[in-house]
């Protein structure tokens, strides 16, 4: 079984507070990694899908960058709002099989 | 509207039935997946199919059961062989492998 850890567990953090978060994964066999988040009450929703060393993404106040060769991924989010309260998921991807997730951390937003 | 639906939302079932959680899929996706999540822990994987009438297991197979006898549809049964049951049910498909997901609502299925 693949071995894919996501720190913090949990964040609370005020409105306007920039955060982040990371995903540490196999630097084998890497083919991509997906963020995903997942509200409360809501399925999953994929953020990124990363292929590349040093790849950096970004969709709006959030952004992900990438580092295969140590095995790692932060995600950013700038200036954190209410509605960005979720748990973030991160997925390790062989090419070969199903994803395998890691725990997820999840974000509080205090206004 | 395109899209995965998992029924039923809730689920109960006694001890030593078998149940059966629905998932179908409108998006013409190939590849459909099953995960479980339990409580402060990540999403595992417990059936996948790339394609009709084929799958495989994932992590957590024992104990349950699926087919894929059509594209849209990926129903898992789970077993009297369980030994514990009662976790959150989640959904999901895509194009195919290296793709992004997409996931139903889930069904949360207690054992009574």
């Amino acid at each position: 079984i693949l071995n894919v850890e996501q720190s913090p567990q949990s964040l609370h953090v005020q409105e306007g507070d920039s955060t982040n978060f990371t995903c540490s994964f196999p630097s084998s066999n890497f083919y991509a990694l997906h963020w995903y988040r997942w509200e409360t009450a809501k399925s999953p929703e994929a953020l990124f899908v990363m292929t590349l060393n040093g790849d950096e993404k970004k969709k709006g106040r959030i952004s992900a960058t990438l580092n295969t060769k140590e095995g790692y991924s932060y995600l950013y989010i700038k200036g954190s709002q209410p509605e960005d309260s979720a748990t973030y998921l991160c997925a390790f991807d062989t090419g070969r099989r199903a994803l395998t997730f890691g725990s997820g951390t999840r974000l509080q937003v205090q206004p | 509207d395109g899209g995965i639906t998992q029924s039923p939302k809730y689920l109960f079932r006694k001890e030593g039935q078998n149940v059966t959680l629905s998932c179908e899929q409108n998006l013409n996706h190939d590849a459909m997946y099953w995960y479980r999540q339990d409580p402060g822990q990540g999403l595992r994987l417990i059936y996948y199919s790339q394609i009709v009438n084929d799958f495989q297991k994932g992590d957590i197979a024992e104990g349950y059961s699926v087919s894929r006898e059509k594209k849209e549809s990926f129903p898992l049964t789970v077993t009297s062989a369980q030994k514990n049951p009662t976790a959150f049910y989640l959904c999901a498909s895509n194009v195919g492998l290296n793709t992004e997901a997409f996931f139903g609502q889930g069904t949360r299925l207690t054992v009574v």
